[in-house]
């Protein structure tokens, strides 16, 4: 089956700082990818969409200039947090397309402290 | 309400079967799925049924579908222990999205 790695698993940093979260499809070509966030309890927030090559796609409510998105290649994208808050830690969870399918990450626990 | 709605917590013995539910709103669903999340990591997909199917069964699980009433349902035989994780419905439609939506989830809770 297709398999999506991400990493880290787990970040604590410091507020005010930057984060960068990878996400890599490891045996297939993924021109798509996308990023959720899951609060505690919650269902994943789609954040946004990432495609190979070209901007990435924010969902409505999404700081785009806080959530940087990279697809520079066809097996990897990175979500960086800019200026990290207390309020940013979160679970962040990546999917990749392959075929009618999306297929997930680890997800990457986030602490802002 | 929700576009996907699941109750949020079942618990079930050990060996039991386990029926998890689902309701959908989107007529135009074309994809139907079941996600399994454990503690502290990612989505599994467990299964999924396309909208043209009735039931769908792999090993343990069996997917019932009524598109009628828009209800999903899996159910897993002889509930282990291990199975005990948060389970996600989602739906999408067909053509060129992607991007399913995916309801709450429900807590699924195995008592030895």
């Amino acid at each position: 089956g297709a398999v999506v790695s991400q990493h880290p698993s787990r970040v604590i940093c410091k507020s005010g700082t930057s984060v960068k979260i990878e996400c890599r499809s490891l045996d297939f070509q993924a021109t798509t990818m996308f990023w959720y966030r899951q609060f505690p309890k919650q269902s994943l927030m789609l954040m946004a969409t990432s495609n190979e090559g070209s901007k990435a796609t924010y969902e409505q409510g999404v700081e785009k200039d806080k959530f940087l998105i990279n697809h520079a290649s066809l097996t990897l994208s990175t979500l960086t947090v800019t200026s990290a808050h207390p309020e940013d830690s979160s679970f962040y969870i990546c999917s990749a397309r392959f075929g009618q399918e999306a297929f997930f990450g680890q997800g990457t626990r986030l602490t802002v402290v | 309400g929700e576009d996907v709605e699941q109750s949020l917590f079942l618990s079930v013995r050990e060996g039991d079967s386990s029926v998890i539910n689902c309701t959908y709103t989107d007529s135009s669903s074309t994809y139907l799925y079941w996600y399994k999340q454990e503690p502290g990591a990612g989505l599994q997909l467990l299964t999924y049924i396309f909208s043209n199917m009735d039931m769908k069964q792999d090993q343990r699980l069996t997917v019932l579908l009524n598109k009628k009433d828009k209800h999903l349902s899996l159910r897993i035989a002889d509930t282990q222990t291990g199975d005990s994780a948060i389970y996600f419905c989602a739906e999408r439609t067909g053509g060129g999205s992607y991007i399913p939506t995916f309801g709450r989830g429900t807590s699924l809770i195995v008592h030895p």
